[in-house]
């Protein structure tokens, strides 16, 4: 069982849609990332959270840190938010080092 | 504030060969981290570096090497190249807790 457990791995939407994209771990962290990455490579990291809720835009990250459960919101998606997101932890004790999933490619059609 | 910068962003070498990938992480950050992404595992970590030294190592066998200088400037190299080695070579500078992700150099090995 991977530490980093991502679902669903591939989602179509319709533009507008309300997208919900989750991330369940295993370990304790220190913190946990989603990251965004469009084809050509280049990640952006959305969030970075140690617990509660944030949000920028549309975006919208939470974590539960008892429940080892973090989820992305996407209201009003958008054909420009098509990417592949990803989620990663840091673990309690692991410095700088990052532990991802294998990430959810998302697809919004117009 | 500069972005974190890697070159070369393309590069194709033959099998047998060695390549130096080069990182410049955001003015001021001094922890830079390496990270392989291949369709097959995904993104894993490589190693770590804070202030020229390297603080934590991924499972990769020793023909991965990297070294950080006084600049913060880390060059991560791969010696006797491999047809598996072929991958995006994405680094990250941090500051205090967030990762800052550069757009990655695409490495083909032929």
């Amino acid at each position: 069982k991977n530490e980093v457990e991502q679902s669903p791995q591939n989602l179509t939407a319709q533009e507008g849609e309300f997208i919900t994209i989750n991330c369940s771990y295993s370990v304790g962290i220190s913190a946990l990332h989603w990251l965004q990455q469009h084809p050509g490579g280049g990640i952006v990291s959305l969030f970075m959270l140690s617990s509660g809720k944030k949000k920028h835009g549309r975006l919208i990250a939470t974590i539960n840190i008892q429940e080892k459960h973090s989820s992305l919101h996407i209201t009003a998606s958008h054909p420009r938010d098509s990417a592949v997101y990803i989620c990663a932890v840091r673990g309690e004790t692991s410095g700088s080092r990052l532990t991802f999933g294998e990430g959810t490619q998302l697809t919004v059609n117009p | 504030k500069a972005g974190v910068t890697q070159t070369p962003r393309y590069l194709i070498k033959t099998r047998g060969q060695q390549v130096t990938l080069s990182c410049s992480p955001i003015s001021g950050h001094r922890s830079v981290s390496w990270y392989q992404q291949t369709p097959g595992q995904g993104l894993q970590f490589l190693f770590e570096y804070f202030s020229e030294t390297q603080r934590n190592k991924g499972n990769f066998p020793g023909r991965f090497s990297g070294r950080q200088f006084s600049n913060s400037r880390s060059e991560m190299n791969v010696s006797t190249l491999e047809l598996g080695d072929s991958a995006l070579y994405l680094c990250a500078s941090r500051d205090t807790l967030e990762a800052f992700f550069g757009q990655g150099t695409r490495l083909t090995v032929v």
